[in-house]
Formats: C-alpha cells, structure tokens, sequence
C-alpha cells in the first residue's frame, strides 16, 4: 500500500507567501526524503531528513519529520514563480541498502506572480 | 555532479513492438539502479530494482517477461518493454545512487512512452 500521503493535493498562492506541504506515512522509516517535478520532467532531489533528524534546512526550504506522528512538513519560504511544480515526498523503510522509495502522491504547487 | 540520463526522451510505437529504454550515469558508477513508473498527474511506482551484473528485482505485480532490465555495466542500465500495449504508455523514470552516497537517488529526466 501506499507509504506516503500528501496534503493538500493542489496548493495555490501568490508569490512572496510561505507555501507548507505535509506528507504521512504509516511504517517506520529510515529516511523521508522531498522531491520536485516540474511537468513531464524528472525529479530533482530537494532534501533528506533521516529518522533521528527532526529539522533540516537548506536556503528557502525547511523540512521536519515528527517520527511519533509519522509525518514531514516542507515549508518554501518567500515563494517565486519558479517553485511551480509538483512535490512528492518518499519513504526509505527498506532494509539497509535495498533504499526502495515509496512516494506520496504529490502537491502540485502554483505560485501565481 | 550525479547525473543520471535516459534515452530516448519520448518514443511513439505501434502496437506489438518492443521499446528499449536506457537509463545511464553520465558521471560516476551507479551500483544501483531504479526503474519507476508514473501516470499523469499520479506518483512514482516502482517497478524493480536493477543492480550490476545481476537479475533485477521486481516489485509485487510487474511481470519480469513484460519489462526486462538488464544493467550491463555500472553506468547503464535498460528497460525494454516487450510487445507493447496502449495500457503501457506511461512515463518510465530511473533513477541510480552512487554507492558511496546511499540515501540519495539522482533521477533521469524520464521517458514518454506511447503505445499506439
């Protein structure tokens, strides 16, 4: 089944705002990694917040993992027009070294100018 | 650094053919590599996991003997989907890690298959 869930599905701000995406999953894990695709394009690897991780950073994005509610957060702070896309969050709750991802099902994001 | 492509980039094809996708590590050796599947506006699926010089692993439900995977050397490996159908078209994305670097996974760009 489906590790990840994502909510909201669609989000739709205006440039400059804070944009938050959430993602659930139900196992344990050993990593929550977030993603970007913009459309019809690969993923761009964003960042990667192991279990015993709780807040990372890195330039606009912030991301956290709550192990005991099995639940992320990515915020994007100060959005521009280029963060329209689609962000999935995926779980790492494979053996060590087998890291087979299960994705959420994805927040598309407009960031309307 | 870490990027990984595939080719070809989108591929129209009949019905019955067989479609190869190839799936390369342009700047370091991928010891692993991961073929997913994704319908429009859905996630990722993965398919199977193709690691060098070895059988692929196939996630429950994809037939082996309908999406072969072979991963010939460690910057390559290729999916070939055999005697296509239309309810194959989808988009087919690797993805490949480093070895060194196991958390992260650096994807391709993707392939547009349409089966006519």
């Amino acid at each position: 089944s489906q590790q990840g869930e994502e909510d909201p599905q669609a989000l739709s701000i205006q440039e400059g705002e804070n944009a938050t995406m959430n993602c659930s999953y139900k196992t344990s894990i050993n990593n929550l990694q977030w993603y970007r695709q913009n459309s019809g394009r690969g993923l761009v690897h964003l960042i990667l917040i192991r279990s015993n991780e709780r807040e990372k950073h890195s330039g606009r994005l912030r991301v956290t993992l709550d192990t005991s509610k099995k639940s992320s957060s990515l915020l994007i702070t100060a959005s521009r027009a280029a963060d329209t896309a689609s962000y999935f969050c995926a779980t790492d709750a494979s053996p060590e070294g087998a890291q087979k991802l299960v994705f959420g099902q994805g927040t598309r994001l407009t960031i309307n100018p | 650094g870490a990027v990984v492509s595939q080719h070809p980039s989108r591929v129209i094809c009949k019905s019955g053919t067989s479609v190869k996708i190839e799936c390369r590590s342009l700047d370091f050796q991928a010891t692993t590599m991961f073929w997913y599947r994704q319908f429009p506006k859905k996630s990722l699926m993965l398919m199977a996991t193709s690691n060098e010089g070895s059988k692929a692993t196939y996630e429950q439900g994809v037939e082996k003997d309908k999406f072969l995977i072979n991963h010939a050397s460690l910057t390559l490996s290729t999916l070939t989907v055999t005697s296509a159908h239309p309810e194959d078209s989808s988009f087919y994305i690797c993805s490949a890690n480093r070895g060194f670097d196991t958390d992260t996974q650096y994807f391709g760009p993707g392939t547009r298959l349409t089966v006519l």
